[in-house]
């Protein structure tokens, strides 16, 4: 069975450009997280779709984070315009129920210059 | 949200049992205590979680306190492998901590 893939791994752009991170959940998980992790900081929660719908969305950071889960499969993270300290991991989830545990999987790095 | 204290580092030699220990005093009665824990700068994987009964699983053991307000997680005969952050966290949002950094030494 595939695990959470992320797309893509690595992501350098410049300040100003936008940039789509894609995440693919384990088949049937209807819940589906975002996390990043900013260099020297804790990893933190960005927002909890349950199929398509927006379930909690408390941890995104501004307005130029737009996350969108068409059709409760995958989901997108689109910074756009992308500053400096946007540049961090960002990590996917995907859990078959709200209860049960998280599988993440391997983050993708977002440089900006 | 109920937060979590964890000591920032701890030491484990080879084939002994780590034990990492966690404060949870503010935890609801409706909140599991889940481990997870980061090798490197790979994904979060899961250990293991649980309400008021202790738990094993093939990684490892988890011990709760009768009050809820701590618990332990045991990896019975820790590897080289094993050296990563460890986070416990009692939140359905998983909202991670600075976790307890485990160094694994020969």
């Amino acid at each position: 069975e595939a695990g959470v893939t992320q797309f893509p791994s690595h992501s350098v752009i410049e300040k100003g450009q936008t940039v789509t991170l894609r995440c693919d959940p384990i088949s049937g998980h209807d819940n589906l997280y975002w996390y990043r992790r900013v260099m020297g900081k804790e990893i933190k929660f960005l927002l909890h779709f349950v199929k398509e719908s927006k379930q909690d969305e408390s941890g995104m950071p501004n307005n130029r984070f737009l996350a969108e889960r068409t059709g409760g499969t995958y989901s997108t993270l689109k910074v756009q315009p992308a500053e400096l300290e946007d540049s961090g991991v960002y990590f996917c989830a995907s859990s078959p129920r709200q209860d049960r545990e998280l599988f993440f999987g391997e983050g993708s790095r977002l440089t900006v210059l | 949200d109920a937060k979590t204290t964890q000591p920032p580092s701890m030491d484990c030699a080879e084939g002994r049992a780590a034990n990492l220990p966690c404060n949870h005093s503010t935890i609801s009665g409706n909140e599991y205590v889940y481990w997870y824990r980061q090798i490197h700068s790979q994904g979060p994987q899961y250990i293991i979680h649980g309400l008021k009964n202790n738990e094993t699983n093939e990684m490892a053991s988890l011990i709760i306190t009768e009050d809820r307000k701590s618990s332990t997680l045991i990896l019975p005969h820790a590897t080289l492998r094993d050296t990563a952050v460890y986070y416990c966290i009692v939140t359905d949002k998983l909202i991670f901590g600075t976790g307890t950094r485990l160094q694994v030494f020969p």
